[in-house]
């Protein structure tokens, strides 16, 4: 099956630095990424839709200019969190879906804790 | 406003009973309704889904569930319940090209 990696699965950094999370789907190419962020004990949101090569789409209430999101190759998006704050701390979930598919393959997240 | 809501934030059932976690819609027309599985820091797994067809659908590691469109439920069974069965569960629907989630209910399996 399709696989969407994400890198690193984990990160701790000071409050003020940004921070950089890349997502790759490893055995497709994916059009159309997404970007989640989970709360605890919470559902999860949708950030933003990045299509390859344009720019991404944000939901209602995500900052663009804090979460930027590229979508350069056809396996590739990022997420930088910039100037992060401990209100940023969160599990964020990426997924992937190849051209013409229906289908949404997520990777595993990536838990960042701002101190 | 088109949603699936889970109704419980916490199940718990014994080892080797019977399992439901509840989902209900508000999807006009004929709704695709999703489940998902998340276990704990990972990302979501898929479980299954309903377009049409059979009202019974079956999915991953012995899941199944019930198409109900009299009382707008989607709800997920088990026959028999494993401990490695915890978990978070969402509920879900496409809108356009996106996913929305219910709000999860945390299963837990009790030994």
């Amino acid at each position: 099956g399709a696989v969407v990696s994400q890198h690193p699965s984990r990160v701790i950094c000071k409050s003020g630095t940004s921070v950089k999370i890349e997502c790759r789907s490893l055995d497709f190419q994916a059009t159309t990424m997404f970007w989640y962020r989970q709360f605890p004990k919470k559902s999860l949101m949708l950030m933003a839709t990045s299509n390859e090569g344009s720019k991404a789409t944000y939901e209602q209430g995500v900052e663009k200019d804090k979460f930027l999101i590229n979508h350069a190759s056809l396996t590739l998006s990022t997420l930088t969190v910039t100037s992060a704050h401990p209100e940023d701390s969160s599990f964020y979930i990426c997924s992937a879906r190849a051209r013409g598919g229906t289908t949404q393959y997520f990777g595993p997240g990536t838990r960042l804790l701002v101190l | 406003a088109q949603s699936v809501a889970q109704p419980e934030d916490q199940v718990n059932v014994a080892e080797g009973n019977p399992l439901t976690v509840k989902c209900t819609y508000s999807v006009s027309g004929n709704p695709y309704l999703f489940w998902y599985v998340q276990y704990p820091n990972r990302g979501l797994q898929f479980l299954l889904k309903y377009i049409t067809g059979d009202n019974l659908v079956k999915g991953s590691y012995g899941f199944e569930a019930e198409f109900n469109k009299s009382q707008t439920s989607f709800h997920l069974k088990k026959p028999s319940a494993l401990v490695s069965d915890s978990a978070l569960y969402f509920c879900a629907h496409p809108r356009w090209d996106k996913i929305i989630f219910g709000k999860g209910t945390r299963l837990h399996i009790l030994p």
